[in-house]
């Protein structure tokens, strides 16, 4: 089975640019969820994709949004990009966005650098 | 608010020793724990869930505990090899709407020393 990949692995944007980041989740996973990671920082919730719905939001600005497409593959869009934006932003896959204990799946992540 | 802590400070112990790694967590009551080791410039990756109704979960070399009363987990890696050495995450199920946010700690660094 493929495992979740990410693309692209490193991105330098400036201040106030838009931002596009891909996610590809593993091979019969329906949920995507991404995750910011700051430096020396465990990962935050950003939102959940399933069935192409945000199924979830952490506790995020609208200016980060997602999409999710039929093929479950994901995308995360960040508009007027801020220095604390910088982090490494982490996709995760999953079967079941329910109440079951289900593990995540993660990529390795884009490394976003905000100039 | 709900808060998780782990081990503030990096771990290094000596090759062939226990590693013991600590997660406390406060006003929460989650059904169960998962433990996520992660490598620098990579995701994190599971190793072990562990329910509220289990005291203890092993798989190989690692053991891990859930004390529900004291809010807390404990992971242990036995006979510690320098390949052990990562950040290790706690994390805890949070209900977001209909999705299940996983919230994490943030994480300890361990260096296991030749």
């Amino acid at each position: 089975e493929t495992g979740v990949t990410q693309s692209p692995t490193h991105l330098i944007k400036t201040r106030g640019q838009q931002v596009t980041l891909r996610c590809s989740s593993q091979s019969g996973h329906n949920t995507v969820s991404w995750y910011q990671q700051a430096l020396g920082q465990g990962p935050q919730f950003i939102f959940q994709y399933y069935r192409e719905e945000e199924n979830g939001r952490g506790n995020f600005p609208p200016r980060f949004s997602g999409l999710q497409f039929p093929n479950y593959s994901s995308e995360l869009n960040v508009n007027a990009l801020e220095l604390d934006d910088s982090a490494l932003y982490l996709c995760a896959s999953s079967l079941d966005p329910g109440q079951r204990a289900e593990k995540l799946f993660f990529g390795s992540g884009t490394q976003l650098s905000v100039l | 608010s709900q808060k998780i802590e782990q081990n503030s400070e990096a771990l290094n112990i000596q090759e062939g020793k226990t590693a013991t790694l600590t997660c406390n967590y406060t006003n929460y009551s989650p059904a169960y724990l998962q433990w996520y080791r992660q490598d620098p410039g990579r995701g994190p990756v599971f190793l072990l869930l562990i329910r509220e109704n289990e005291k203890e979960k092993r798989k190989e070399r690692l053991k891990v505990t859930f004390d529900t009363t004291l809010k807390q987990s404990l992971f242990h890696i036995t006979a510690s090899q320098p390949a052990d050495s990562a950040t290790y995450l706690c994390a805890l199920p949070i209900s977001s709407g209909s999705a299940r946010q996983l919230t994490f700690g943030s994480g300890t660094q361990l260096t296991v020393l030749p």
